[in-house]
């Protein structure tokens, strides 16, 4: 089983600030990488897929980049909105699918 | 737009059973692979299952092995979880998922999710 691992547990951004969020695979997931969103109380909302192709209706401002076992989210200027739980998710073995435990992105 | 309704969730009691379903509406659902996806109470994401779209592959999640079934109505569009011989680690949040069309593993759409609680 790959174990994904995301870095760190919370993190602390100001509004209109870049916010960087790390996830690390235990062995190599290609580019089948998958990010997603989820605020308290909603689904999960896919952002990313294939590490760095942003899904249908996700803002510029959200982009991925990483493969191997490497992986970045970077939001480039922080909204409002975007304040909320993030997962990472590899795809290239499974199954099972897993996820990483994620990362709270909170306002500073 | 995509919509996916879960439904079944409740209370039970160790070692019952739940069948939950998932309405899907808004997309041609035959031609999509489907996976359910649970979330414990103030946890993260952990995948339950998938099943093809056509239903001829299915699998599981080696904690929800020989005890969960998923299945899927094509005619009906719903989707649907069998769930027996409950644990109260089984208590979460289910949702339904739908795969984007390539992977089988990336979820461009989900439900609203159906909670389960398993306690005595």
């Amino acid at each position: 089983e790959i174990v994904m691992t995301q870095s760190p547990a919370t993190l602390s951004v100001s509004p209109g600030e870049r916010a960087t969020l790390s996830c690390r695979a235990s062995q190599s997931v290609s580019s089948k990488l998958a990010w997603y969103q989820q605020k308290p109380g909603q689904a999960p909302r896919l952002l990313i897929y294939g590490a760095s192709t942003r899904a249908t209706g996700i803002p510029a401002r959200f982009s991925g980049s990483g493969s191997g076992t490497e992986f970045t989210l970077t939001i480039s200027s922080l909204q409002s909105e975007d304040f909320a739980v993030y997962y990472c998710q590899q795809y290239n073995d499974w199954p099972p699918i897993t996820f990483g435990q994620g990362t709270r992105l909170e306002i500073k | 737009e995509v919509q996916l309704l879960e439904s079944g969730g409740g209370l039970v009691q160790p070692g019952g059973s739940l069948r939950l379903s998932c309405a899907a509406s808004r997309f041609a659902f035959s031609t999509y692979a489907v996976s359910w996806v649970r979330q414990a109470p103030g946890k993260g994401l952990e995948w339950v299952s998938f099943i093809s779209a056509s239903g001829g592959s299915i699998l599981y999640a080696d904690s929800v092995k020989g005890r969960f079934t998923i299945s899927r109505d094509n005619s009906r569009n719903t989707l649907y979880l069998q769930m027996n011989s409950l644990r109260v680690d089984d208590t979460a949040v289910y949702y339904c998922a739908k795969d984007e069309g390539t992977s089988g593993a990336v979820f461009d759409y989900w439900g609203q999710g159906t909670l389960v609680t398993v306690s005595s």
